[in-house]
This record gives C-alpha cells, structure tokens and sequence, in this order.
C-alpha cells in the first residue's frame, strides 16, 4: 500500500558497513511490524513497536540488528556490520491497533539490501 | 515453534481452470488465517481472511478452512495470467497479533 513509505527502495553496503532502513506508517498508525524476506523464502517476522516501545523483538537476531521507533519521524531498522547473509527484502507493516491485518494493516514496498 | 507449511510449488495451470492452493499450521489455537499474494519484487497484498470453519467466497477467490484439520486452502477460479504470483498463507501466531507466514507457492497460469 502506498501509505507505508519504505526508503530506500535499493540498498547497497559493504560487508561490514552499517544498514539504516526507514519506515513511514500510514496517516493514523502507531504500530509497526518489520519482516524479512530471503531469497525465495516467506516472510520472517522481526520486531513489532509502537511509539517509543519495543513489544515484540523475538524474531530479532540477537546482534547487530536493532529497532526503533521515536516518537516523532520514522522507525528505523539498523544493521550493524552486515554480512553478505543479511541480503534481503525488508518490509514493514503499519497498523492502528494490534494486529489489524485484515482490514487495517497493510505493507510498504520494501527495501532491497544487497551486501556485497 | 509456530509453523505454516505450503507446498513450494511451482503449480501450474491452465487459463481457466481451477488453482488450488494448500496450507496447514501448527498451532491449534490459531485464531485468524490469510491469504496474501506477492509479484515478483514487490510487497505482499492481502487477498482474502478467514476466521471460522467452512468456506468464504469473494469473487473469483475462495478460501477453506478446517480448524480440527488445521488446514486452510484457496482456491481461484477462472485462472488468469495476471493470477500468475506468489501466494502466502499466513496465521495469527504471536502474542501481540503478528503475523506468522508460509514460505508461499508459486502460481503459473498458463495462456
């Protein structure tokens, strides 16, 4: 859905590097899901927030990955020292309450990590 | 560990004819069950939820499930070209509402 703006749609780092991946909710929503996608896999859940609060990180790598999501401004997806294992699709989600999925929730576009 | 399990595919199937896509999930006590489709590069976009036993219809799409069988399908009627994608199931699963997917089946439909 357009509503939830992902940037950048492409993104190239160097082993090693840093990975920052934004995410703008949709006008109203204060929950935000982030997945990954590997290469022909389905999507794996990460992390769930809301304003200012982790709820749900158990789908977080245990390092070098982190989340958050300010009050004001988008959530961000950090990645720290990526490795060529991190190459993936990562998506958000958007909600006005929990879950919402069958009405209310809806995906941005993606960002496209390739470590190289 | 909570798990949903599709067939890779790729299925394949002829302009027309009747696509039947199958998942089943771990956890009795799942609650809510979607279908999600997904063109290659893009992000998922929800076809149709199911939340009770039986069948519920939208258009072309019908999904199944049964609950004592922990079994949801859809089925797509009229298979179109633009139908070919791929498809995800997935479940309600963890505590706070986020979703737990399949890893998909891949439709062809074939002029």
């Amino acid at each position: 859905n357009a509503g939830v703006m992902q940037n950048p749609r492409h993104l190239v780092r160097r082993r090693g590097q840093e990975a920052r991946l934004r995410c703008s909710p949709m006008k109203g929503h204060s929950h935000v899901y982030w997945y990954r996608q590997l290469p022909e896999e389905g999507l794996k859940f990460m992390v769930y927030l809301q304003k200012e609060n982790i709820i749900d990180e158990s789908g977080m790598p245990k390092e070098r990955f982190s989340a958050e999501f300010p009050k004001e401004g988008p959530s961000i997806l950090r990645i720290q020292q990526v490795v060529r294992g991190d190459s993936a699709a990562y998506f958000c989600a958007s909600s006005p309450r929990d879950g919402g999925w069958n009405t209310e929730a809806f995906f941005g576009q993606g960002t496209r990590l390739t470590v190289v | 560990q909570k798990e949903v399990e599709q067939n890779s595919g790729p299925l394949s199937v002829p302009e027309g004819a009747i696509a039947s896509l199958n998942c089943t999930y771990s956890d009795r006590g799942s609650q809510s069950f979607f279908w999600y489709r997904q063109y290659s590069g893009k992000s998922p976009e929800l076809i149709m939820f199911i939340y009770s036993n039986g069948d519920k219809e939208d258009g072309r799409f019908t999904a199944q499930l049964n609950k004592a069988s922990q079994y949801v399908s859809l089925l797509i009627r009229d298979s179109q070209p633009s139908d070919s994608a791929t498809y995800l199931c997935a479940v309600t699963g963890g505590s706070q509402g986020n979703l737990i997917f399949g890893k998909g089946t891949k439709l062809s439909v074939k002029p």
